[in-house]
Parts: structure tokens; C-alpha cells; sequence
């Protein structure tokens, strides 16, 4: 079963941003929070991952609160094509472990112009 | 090398008969996932390969599923006597030998059992 639980859908005006909200509130010491997206009949897209440290890329942010139990995953200037199935995961980053990722539900953002 | 490749995007097959789904993943990596993703549900992983081994199998992959990987490059994955319960979106993943930094995922395979 996924470790995580997200909201199932969400809204968000084009340009707003928009924050994805994420609980794990059983997470490891040695779990990162892995975040991907997926767009109608693709296949998931890695977006960005972190351990205890707040992250950002060209795509993202994602702030970890500090006790880790949850975190949020933000898209700074939404736009159309961020409409997406959006999922939080957590997952082992080891050679010697198979690093399999456990989908949920995911939240389905749309982005409304 | 442009990703994760996957072939067909698309099968339409009569219950009963077999099929075969191929996987070029990144050239470079080593790990290699399969996973089935049904219609309003996140991908369930099936089954794992480091190189040519294969290291986990799911629950969900019955004796009508099996999977290769030789000589650690692509993959294969084959359903015998096919059911309507296949039915479903057939994703391959590639990643380094820690993954870090995420899987690159191919656009899958959607099969069609009528």
C-alpha cells in the first residue's frame, strides 16, 4: 500500500500557483519524498525529490516540514499544461534495495484559465 | 538516446491469444521496472530487473505473465491466453543503480482484450 495520502483533485487558476499537499506521517529516516506527474495517456513524469532539505528545479519546489510527516510540491506560475495527475511517493534510495515506487491515487490538478 | 521506448503504443487481441510488449529503456541504466496501470488508478509495479536478473516479481504478475531481460538490455514481457482482466496500460521505467534523481517512464503499451 502507498505511504502517502494526497487530496484527489484540486483547482487552480492559469499563472496562480499551485501547492499540492502530501502526509506521510510514517516515513523513514531513510525515505525520500519522490514527486511525479502524469499527463493523460503518458507515462509519469519525475518532477523532483528530497530528504530533509527543501528543494527546487526548473519545474518545482518542494518544501518538507521538519519533522518530515508532509510536504508540499509547487508549481510557481500554473499553466494549462500542468493539467495533470500529480503523485507524492516516498520511497528507499539504495543500491542494494529495488527502489520500486508505490503509486496512490494521486491528486488530479486542473488548471483552469 | 531519447528515453524509454516501448512497443506497441497500442495492442488489440482476442481473449485467449498471447502477446509480447518490448522495452528499450536508457542505455546507461541498469534497473528496469515494468508496471500495469488500469484506467483511474496509479501504475502497480510488477516486477524488477538489476541487469539481467530479475530480483522482485509481484503478486500480480500470475504464472500467464512472464518477463525477460537478456543480456541486461531490453526487456520483454509476455501474457498467455490473454483474459479481459488484462486489459490496462503496460508501463516500462529505467533508472541508474539507485534511482537516483527518478525513473524515466516509457509511454507504455495499452492493451485492448476483446
Amino acid at each position: 500500500d502507498a505511504k502517502t495520502t494526497q487530496p484527489p483533485s484540486m483547482d487552480c487558476a492559469e499563472g496562480r500557483a499551485a501547492n499540492l499537499p502530501c502526509n506521510h506521517s510514517t516515513i523513514s529516516g531513510n525515505e525520500y519524498v519522490y514527486w511525479y506527474r502524469q499527463i493523460h495517456s503518458q507515462g509519469p513524469q519525475y518532477i523532483i525529490h528530497g530528504l530533509k532539505n527543501n528543494e527546487t528545479n526548473e519545474m518545482a519546489s518542494l518544501i518538507i516540514t521538519e519533522d518530515r510527516k508532509s510536504s508540499t510540491l509547487i508549481l510557481p506560475h500554473a499553466t494549462l499544461r500542468d493539467t495533470a495527475v500529480y503523485y507524492c511517493i516516498v520511497r528507499v534510495e539504495s543500491a542494494s534495495n529495488t527502489g520500486k515506487l508505490i503509486f496512490g491515487q494521486g491528486t488530479t490538478l486542473q488548471v483552469k484559465p | 538516446d531519447t528515453g524509454v521506448s516501448q512497443n506497441p503504443r497500442h495492442k488489440i487481441t482476442k481473449r485467449g491469444q498471447n502477446v509480447t510488449f518490448r522495452c528499450d529503456p536508457i542505455s546507461e541504466h541498469n534497473r528496469l521496472y515494468w508496471y500495469r496501470q488500469t484506467l483511474g488508478q496509479g501504475p502497480e509495479f510488477l516486477t524488477y530487473f538489476q541487469n539481467e536478473a530479475q530480483l522482485e516479481k509481484s503478486r500480480l504478475l500470475s504464472d500467464r505473465f512472464s518477463a525477460e531481460r537478456p543480456k541486461g538490455s531490453f526487456s520483454t514481457l509476455e501474457i498467455q491466453r490473454t483474459e479481459q482482466g488484462d486489459s490496462a496500460m503496460y508501463l516500462c521505467a529505467s533508472s541508474s543503480t539507485t534511482g537516483r534523481g527518478g525513473y524515466t517512464f516509457g509511454s507504455g503499451t495499452r492493451l485492448t482484450v476483446v
